[in-house]
């Protein structure tokens, strides 16, 4: 079965700082979707980054880019230059399978990260 | 129209009403989810819609009943529901040829259960 692991509960960053985010994942799925999602208190999950098991190329979004390492199955998510908006819970989440009209999206247990200013 | 919009944003119910929650999406998404999510936990997924069809119930209980009238509304009809199923409802939709966009999501329902 797939698994996601997020072993960090809770993160401090200062602002303007980096922070990275860890992610671990298993699976036996040659093609599969690696997501972070963002969830201010508000509720709203915001999609991040995306990268794709076939991706050579680590991926980027603004401020956010993604540590993929295949070999060690890890996707950390790390976040430049910080900011006081930054301060919510990260998801990081997989796809299952194959894609389809549909696809079931699993989720690690979250890291709730505190920007100070 | 970029985003997905539930309603209620927040609703409390006691354990005999029967209630609903909607989702709508206007951007040609032909798959649509059901996401239940506790308190400091992450969302779970319970039910996916694929082209107005019941794909997948991830063995939720019958008090819990989705329906898809079209290919841009979800709802999810509750009764007799108990005080463990509080919670915040998400609700999510996608284009299966574009994974690498997720899910778009919903700012969700917050439910209380009395």
């Amino acid at each position: 079965a797939q698994k996601i692991t997020q072993t960090q509960p809770g993160m401090f960053v200062q602002e303007k700082e980096a922070v990275t985010l860890d992610c671990t994942y298993d699976t036996s799925d040659q093609s599969y979707g690696l997501f972070w999602y963002k969830q201010p208190s508000s509720g709203e999950m915001i999609f991040l980054i995306y990268q794709g098991s076939y991706d050579e190329q680590n991926a980027t979004e603004g401020r956010y880019s993604l540590n993929f390492q295949k070999a060690r199955k890890s996707a950390n998510l790390v976040i430049s230059a910080s900011q006081l908006g930054d301060s919510a819970m990260y998801f990081c989440a997989m796809r299952e399978g194959r894609v389809d009209s549909s696809y079931k999206l699993i989720f690690g247990s979250g890291t709730r990260l505190l920007v100070r200013p | 129209d970029t985003e997905v919009t539930q309603t209620p944003k927040h609703l409390v119910m006691g354990m005999t009403n029967k209630k609903s929650l909607k989702c709508e999406q206007h951007m040609g998404h032909r798959a649509m989810y059901w996401y239940k999510q506790k308190a400091k936990k992450p969302p779970e997924l319970m039910f996916v819609y694929s082209y107005e069809k019941l794909s997948i119930n991830e063995s939720v209980p019958s008090r819990f009943s989705p329906e898809c009238p079209n290919s841009s509304l979800l709802n999810l009809h509750l009764h007799a529901l108990q005080p463990e199923d509080s919670a915040l409802y998400l609700c999510a939709s996608s284009q299966g040829n574009l994974a690498n966009y997720g899910y778009t999501f919903g700012s969700g329902t917050r439910l209380t259960v009395v």
